[in-house]
């Protein structure tokens, strides 16, 4: 099983400013990566696949790159509504796995 | 739109079993296939499984391979998951997501979650 690491596990950042969370794959997955976001009490939500390809209704702020094992997702100028925990996914092969989270905080 | 909803939140005794449905709307549900995610009261995403909404193939995570089955009832658009033999440890919040037909992918829709409690 290839196994996701997220790091940071949480992160408090100020309105405005630049995010960079990272995800890094035990093995290589090419580019089958996902990012999801999740809001307190919702649904996670897909925000980037193929590690990089925005999906419909992503902002343009949220940006993904990587391939292999290291992969990146950056929010360009945090906004208040972005407070949530991301994770990243592995796909294509089963089984499936998602990294533990990072934990996104406003300041 | 793509819709998916869930059925309402449970509570289980140990030991009982468990049936969450998924009905799916919006778009043709052949097309596609579901996977079940799972979360723990202030925990990450656990997958648990995929079926096919073409063919009813599965694949189930390890971890529960043996407790799960995934079904589909394509007259109603509707997937199914039931766990057996719950445990304390199978209390989270359950959720369906729209997967690929024939292999996992990146979940693009998700239902709302079920609330499943196993508690004596």
């Amino acid at each position: 099983e290839i196994v996701m690491t997220q790091s940071p596990g949480t992160m408090s950042v100020s309105p405005g400013e630049r995010v960079t969370l990272s995800c890094r794959a035990s093995q290589s997955v090419s580019n089958d990566l996902a990012w999801y976001q999740q809001r307190p009490g919702q649904a996670p939500r897909l925000l980037i696949y193929g590690a990089s390809t925005r999906a419909t209704s992503t902002p343009t702020r949220f940006s993904g790159s990587g391939s292999g094992t290291e992969f990146t997702l950056t929010i360009s100028s945090l906004q208040a509504e972005d407070s949530a925990v991301y994770y990243c996914q592995r796909y294509r092969n089963w089984p499936v796995t998602f990294g533990g989270g990072t934990k996104v905080e406003i300041k | 739109q793509v819709q998916l909803v869930q059925s309402g939140a449970e509570v289980k005794k140990p030991g009982a079993s468990v049936k969450v449905s998924c009905q799916a709307s919006g778009y043709n549900f052949a097309s596609y296939g579901f996977s079940w995610v799972r979360q723990a009261p202030g925990q990450g995403l656990e997958w648990m499984g995929w079926i096919s909404g073409y063919n009813a193939n599965k694949y189930y995570a390890e971890k529960v391979q043996g407790r799960v089955i995934m079904t589909t009832d394509p007259s109603t658009s509707t997937v199914y998951m039931e766990l057996r033999s719950l445990r304390s440890d199978d209390t989270a919040i359950y959720f369906c997501a729209r997967d690929h037909p024939r292999r996992g992918d990146y979940l693009d829709s998700w239902g709302q979650g079920t609330l499943v409690t196993v508690s004596s």
